[in-house]
Order: C-alpha cells, then sequence, then structure tokens
C-alpha cells in the first residue's frame, strides 16, 4: 500500500525558513513525480511545483520560484520542501501528492504551516 | 498560465437531483482531471483523463468536455457527495487548479 507520511506542523516567524518532508512508502519515488500544494485558510488548491525524484530536476509555478525549493533523498524515499522568508501570507496546509496510474494519485495528510511573531 | 474558472462556486442540490459542475479553461487543454475534497482531509483524485473515474468512485458520476469546456456530473445525488470539488488542468505547466466548487446537500 501507497502511503505519503507528511512531517508535523511548524510555526515560524516571519522571515525564517522552516522545510517540510513527505515520506513515502510502498512505492520508489525515483520512478514518479512528487508535488507540492498548498491551501490557505478558507481558499482552494495551488499548485507550488513538482520534482523528479530521479535527478533532481524541477518546475515550479512563477510564484513559488523564490519562495520554495523543492529536494528529494532516494535513498530515504523522501520529498522535502523547503519555503524561505515566511510570510503571514505563507500560512497554509501543504501537501505533497504523488503521480502513480494517476495525476496526483496520492496524498499526504497536509503539513499546516503557521507563521507568526 | 492556463486560468481555470469553476461554475458554480456554490451549490446545493436535494438528494435524487442532477449535478452539473462547470470548469471553464482559458486555453485549450487535452484533458480534465477533478478532485474530491472533504473539509478537514486530503483531496483525492476522482475523475482523470476527462471522463474515467478513480478507483472507488460511483458510477453516478461522469465526466466530459473537450477543448476550454469541461464538466463534472452526477446524475444523482447523495448526501455523500456533499464536497468541494476542484478541477485541474495538466496540459501545460504551470499546472493549474479551478478555484472550487462547494456541494451542499439540501
Amino acid at each position: 500500500e501507497v502511503q505519503l507520511q507528511q512531517s508535523g506542523a511548524e510555526l515560524g516567524k516571519p522571515g525564517t525558513s522552516v522545510k517540510l518532508s513527505c515520506k513515502v512508502s510502498g512505492y520508489n519515488i525515483r520512478s514518479t513525480y512528487m508535488h507540492w500544494v498548498n491551501q490557505r485558510p478558507g481558499k482552494g488548491l495551488e499548485w507550488i511545483g513538482r520534482i523528479d525524484p530521479a535527478n533532481g530536476n524541477t518546475i515550479y509555478a512563477e510564484k513559488f520560484k523564490s519562495k520554495a525549493t523543492l529536494t528529494a533523498d532516494t535513498s530515504s524515499n523522501t520529498a522535502y520542501m523547503q519555503l524561505s522568508q515566511l510570510k503571514s501570507d505563507d500560512t497554509a496546509i501543504y501537501f505533497c501528492a504523488m503521480d502513480y496510474d494517476l495525476l496526483f494519485a496520492y496524498w499526504g495528510q497536509g503539513t499546516l504551516v503557521t507563521v507568526s511573531s | 498560465e492556463i486560468v481555470l474558472t469553476q461554475s458554480p462556486t456554490t451549490m446545493a442540490a436535494s438528494p435524487g437531483e442532477k449535478v452539473t459542475i462547470t470548469c471553464r479553461a482559458s486555453s485549450s487543454v487535452s484533458y480534465m482531471h477533478w478532485f474530491q475534497q472533504k473539509s478537514g482531509t486530503s483531496p483525492k483524485p476522482w475523475i482523470y483523463d476527462t471522463s474515467k473515474l478513480a478507483s472507488g468512485v460511483p458510477d453516478r458520476f461522469s465526466g466530459s468536455g473537450s477543448g476550454t469546456s469541461y464538466s463534472l456530473t452526477i446524475s444523482s445525488m447523495e448526501a455523500e457527495d456533499a464536497a468541494t470539488y476542484y478541477c485541474l488542468q495538466r496540459s501545460s505547466y504551470p499546472l493549474t487548479f479551478g478555484s472550487g466548487t462547494k456541494l451542499e446537500i439540501k
């Protein structure tokens, strides 16, 4: 069974960074793409970007190019997203999602990032 | 960037009622994908490649469309269908979601 386990909630101060993790079990991430999506409180879904863990190639939505950095560690089957220069507007739930037989076939449970001084 | 416009934003349907949610793209896309999200949970793949139902999705759901106009239809609304539905295009980067349609049961 494929499962995506995300790291716990984060409380970050404005101007700092946080690094979220998404550990995959049941499937080798080298064989797929890992996506990250956010959802601000009471709002819709927003695609941040995706990484190909096999080679580290990344694609970002324009607005997240200087905000998010996606990496992956194939030895631990884990994807990461670092969010830098946190602002209150970055307060959101961040999901990782994995392509499998179809796009975004599996999702993590989400990590709540709260930005507050 | 391809912008997806969903309508309606919110709606309520009675049990047994037919429901249609539309998603219009600012440029032509090859396929449309749909996700269901219930409050406090992660989204679930619901319809992929415009008209294929994801595993476990009841056959009262269907998807159709082409080019810039797509729709998700429920032939007969049930209480368990109350959720927010999002369309997604993957024809070009960045991938983009529609703003969502919140469907409630009357």
